[in-house]
This record gives C-alpha cells, structure tokens and sequence, in this order.
C-alpha cells in the first residue's frame, strides 16, 4: 500500500510569514493526526481527525495554527503568522480507526527565520 | 507534556550486540508501543504491549512491561547497523479521547 504522502518536505520562510502544508493519508484510513517535532524531543499532537471531524485540538495554537480535512481525506495545516520557535519538523499520520498503528509520513521540515 | 521519559538518552554499541532501551511512564496506560524514527524520516511502528501483557516478542525485539513500575523496556538483540535510528516510546493514555503522547527519544548508533 502506499504510504502517508507530506508536500512539501522542506519550507523556509521568514517570520510573520503564513505557510501551508499539505499530506494525503493511506487509503481508508479514518483517522489522521498532525504532529510537530522540534529537533531532540518527540512528536507532539497537534490536532486529531476522525473522518473530517476534528478529535482532539487542545495543543493546537488556534491564533496562529489551523487545520481542516475536507471530505474526511487529504488535509492542510496552514501557520499564519509564523514564528521563530515554529521551526520544526511537521509530521502528518494516520490509522485505520482511531487504534493504532500510527502511520507516519516523513515530515516537512519548516525553518522561520 | 510528554508522558514518556526513555533512558538512556543515547545508545553506542557494536554490531552484534544487545542494545535495550527503557521508559517510564507516569499514568495509568491503555497501551504502550515502541517506533523507530531514521534520521530525516518519520516514524515507524515497531512494536505494542497492552496494560495486562507482561513482555511481547517481535522478530529480533522483545518488549516488557511492568505497570506496578510504570515502565517498560525495549530489548533489541544481535543488533546491526541498520538499527542505527531513534527510538520513541509512546503511551496511550486511559480515558475517553485518550491521545498517544512521544517520550524525547533514545539515540542508538550500531557501530559495524
């Protein structure tokens, strides 16, 4: 099957700048998750989708971070305005329900400058 | 907040070895799972251990768990360079709406 697909893989960008990320999940796969990964930690969610309904979003930052899933399918993570400490690695998952395994694709790596 | 906390922080042994790797953990768990993260890569799923299992094999890893300890280990054997890589463990929370929380991460380097 094919993978967890994330465009694009590396942004750099200048702060205040906005930036959008995009990730198709593995077909059928119900739910999907947007994780940040600041260099030397793990993974942190950000938001959680099951189908185009959003899960979980406590971590999210919503004056600057927004996400959506339309039609319960791809979905886009969009920052507007970045910041400095948003420099991260974006890792968009997903899983057939909402058990695991996550299935992880391989990031985009934002650098804010 | 990371639930996870993995010791040691980085790992260096020889091909061929045993590497193991441990996490602690502070709440009550529904399950608890092991990935592996190659440099500029993103995670991949090794292995899962649920709360009433004691110690789980998968090919060449062994996993237990110890819940009165809150912890676990991840036991690799006869390793190789390959197994160079990152290693996370991620706990699954008890509750409604439980999310999976990443410890920081053990470093091992393989040295052939």
């Amino acid at each position: 099957e094919a993978g967890v697909a994330q465009s694009p893989r590396y942004k750099i960008i200048e702060k205040r700048q906005s930036v959008a990320f995009w990730c198709n999940p593995i077909s059928g796969h119900a739910t999907l998750y947007w994780y940040q990964q600041i260099l030397g930690q793990g993974p942190k969610l950000l938001i959680q989708f099951q189908n185009n309904g959003v899960v979980d979003d406590s971590q999210l930052p919503k004056d600057r971070f927004s996400a959506e899933r339309l039609k319960g399918v791809d979905s886009t993570l969009k920052i507007q305005p970045a910041k400095l400490e948003d420099s991260a690695v974006y890792l968009c998952a997903s899983s057939l329900t909402r058990a695991p395994p996550l299935h992880f694709g391989n990031g985009t790596r934002l650098t804010v400058t | 907040s990371q639930q996870g906390e993995e010791d040691p922080q980085a790992l260096s042994i020889q091909e061929g070895e045993n590497a193991t790797m441990n996490c602690s953990y502070k709440t009550s768990i529904n399950n608890l799972q092991w990935y592996r993260q190659n440099s500029g890569r993103g995670l991949v799923h090794l292995i899962l251990i649920r709360s009433n299992e004691r110690e789980k094999h998968s090919g060449r890893l062994r996993v237990t768990l110890d819940t009165s300890k809150k912890s676990s280990s991840l036991l690799i054997t006869a390793s190789r360079a390959a197994d160079t890589a990152s290693y996370f463990c991620a706990t699954e929370r008890t509750g409604a709406n439980s999310k999976l929380t990443f410890g920081k991460g053990i470093t091992l380097s393989v040295r052939p």
